[in-house]
């Protein structure tokens, strides 16, 4: 199985704030990567595919890059709505495997 | 608007089948394009892709369930079901249902999740 794995596994920010994520694969998995947002007690809601193109519907305050190991998801100015937990996923081979999740909560 | 409801037994007893259905609307499982998945998320824990199954019946699933999981797909009810058999505690979880994009293997629609509890 691909590993995945995210940094920060949490994270204190204002809004207004940048913030960014960071996911690294254990082995290349092209841009086969997605960013997911999780609220409490919700579904995941998908924001980000492809390594970078933006769902539709998604702010573009959202944005990802990278490829091959290395990806980003970076909020250009945090919004109240924007606390909760980001998961990145590789499509790439299954079983397709999710990272650990990183929380993101107000300071 | 596409919309995915899981549905099933909230508690199962250890030993048994965990049954669940996912059914779709808004778009048809047999006009193909989509993998049907299963993910679930333990308690206060992270995601956990179980397995997919396109319209034809193909399907892939995790390794680690491989022995104990089947899950089949009912076009003439736009549905599509997971069986996971011999459950444990570990089975544990909130079990999601999802659209999985056919190329990129993006999960665009979920449903809103179902605790499957397992315990005498």
């Amino acid at each position: 199985d691909i590993q995945m794995t995210q940094s920060p596994s949490s994270l204190s920010a204002s809004v207004g704030d940048r913030v960014t994520i960071t996911c690294r694969a254990n082995q290349r998995i092209n841009s086969y990567l997605n960013w997911y947002q999780q609220k409490p007690g919700k579904a995941p809601k998908l924001l980000i595919h492809t390594a970078s193109s933006l769902q539709s519907g998604v702010p573009p305050r959202f944005s990802g890059s990278g490829s091959g190991t290395d990806f980003t998801l970076t909020i250009s100015s945090l919004q109240p709505e924007d606390f909760a937990t980001y998961y990145c996923q590789q499509s790439y081979s299954t079983p397709y495997t999710f990272g650990q999740g990183s929380k993101l909560e107000i300071k | 608007q596409v919309q995915l409801q899981e549905s099933g037994p909230g508690l199962v007893k250890p030993s048994q089948t965990l049954s669940l259905t996912c059914t779709v609307s808004g778009v048809s499982i047999s006009s193909g394009g989509y993998y049907w998945t299963w993910v679930r998320q333990h308690p206060g824990k992270d995601l956990a892709w179980i397995g997919n199954i396109y319209y034809t019946g193909t399907t892939f699933s995790n390794p680690s369930l491989d022995s104990r999981l089947t899950i089949s797909v009912d076009t003439s009810k736009n549905q599509f079901s997971l069986k996971l058999s011999s459950v444990t505690a570990a089975d544990t979880a909130v079990y999601y249902c999802a659209r999985g994009g056919a190329t990129a293997g993006k999960l665009d629609y979920w449903g809103q999740g179902t605790l499957v509890t397992v315990s005498s």
